[in-house]
C-alpha cells in the first residue's frame, strides 16, 4: 500500500520566519510528488516534482524531492499569516486507481 | 469555464438517510474522482472514472455508489448514511489520469456532510 508521511503534523511561527515542510514516501511505481496549499476551501496547486535535485521555486515558496531518500520538502521564507494553511503533499503511482495518494498535512500557522 | 463544481455544500443526515452529492465540471475532463478529507486526515480516494459509462473502487468505496452517464457529471451516492461518513468531500477532474508537465487535478469547493 503506497504510503506518504508529512511532518510535522502542525507549527506556529510568526511571521518572517523561515519554514521547511517535509514529506517522505513509500510507493511501489513513484511517477509524481506534488505539494498543495489548502485554507478553507478545496487543494490548490503548488508544484510538481518528478526529478530529484531540481529545485522548483515560485516567489517565496520553494521545493525540491530526493528520489534516492524518498522525501521532499517545501520552503517557505520571509512567512506572512497569508501562509497559513494546510500543506499537503501527494504521491501520484500511476496505479489502478490513477488518484493520489495524500498525505495527512502539516497545519501551518503564522502568527503575526 | 465554472470548473469543477459541488453542491450541496453542507448537508446534515441522520442515520440511515440517502443523499446524492453531486460534481460537475465543464473542463470536458476524462477522469473525475471523489475523495473524502477526516480532520487530521489526508483526503482518501473513494471512487473514480475515467470515462463516461467507466467507473471504479478507490481505497474506501465501502458504504457509497458512483455512476458516470456523461462527461460531464459524477454524482456520489449514500445509501445508508453512518456517522462514519461524516466528512468533506471533494471532487476533482483531470484531462488525463497522467499526472505530467504540471497536469494536476481540479478541485471542487467541497461538500460538507455531517451525519447525526
Amino acid at each position: 500500500e503506497d504510503k506518504v508521511v508529512q511532518s510535522p503534523l502542525s507549527l506556529v511561527v510568526h511571521e518572517g520566519d523561515t519554514v521547511t515542510l517535509n514529506c517522505s514516501y513509500e510507493v511501489t511505481n513513484f511517477r509524481s510528488l506534488l505539494w498543495y496549499k489548502q485554507e478553507k476551501k478545496a487543494p490548490t496547486f503548488l508544484f510538481m516534482l518528478t526529478s530529484s535535485g531540481i529545485e522548483k521555486k515560485s516567489g517565496r515558496l520553494s521545493s525540491i524531492l530526493d528520489k534516492k531518500e524518498l522525501f521532499s520538502i517545501l520552503n517557505i521564507t520571509a512567512t506572512q499569516t497569508g501562509d497559513s494553511a494546510i500543506y499537503l503533499c501527494a504521491v501520484y503511482s500511476g496505479g489502478g486507481a490513477d488518484g493520489l495518494t495524500f498525505g495527512k498535512g502539516t497545519h501551518l500557522i503564522i502568527q503575526p | 469555464n465554472a470548473g469543477v463544481t459541488q453542491t450541496p455544500k453542507f448537508r446534515i443526515l441522520k442515520i440511515g438517510q440517502s443523499m446524492t452529492l453531486q460534481c460537475t465540471q465543464d473542463m470536458n475532463h476524462n477522469y473525475m474522482y471523489w475523495y473524502r478529507q477526516d480532520p487530521g486526515m489526508g483526503l482518501k480516494l473513494i471512487y473514480y472514472s475515467v470515462g463516461a459509462g467507466i467507473t471504479d473502487k478507490g481505497e474506501v468505496p465501502n458504504g457509497y455508489n458512483v455512476s458516470r452517464s456523461t462527461t460531464e457529471d459524477f454524482p456520489l451516492r449514500l445509501e445508508l448514511a453512518a456517522p462514519s461518513q461524516t466528512s468533506v468531500y471533494f471532487c476533482a477532474s483531470s484531462y488525463s489520469g497522467t499526472v505530467v508537465h504540471g497536469e494536476t487535478q481540479y478541485f471542487g469547493p467541497g461538500t460538507r456532510l455531517l451525519v447525526l
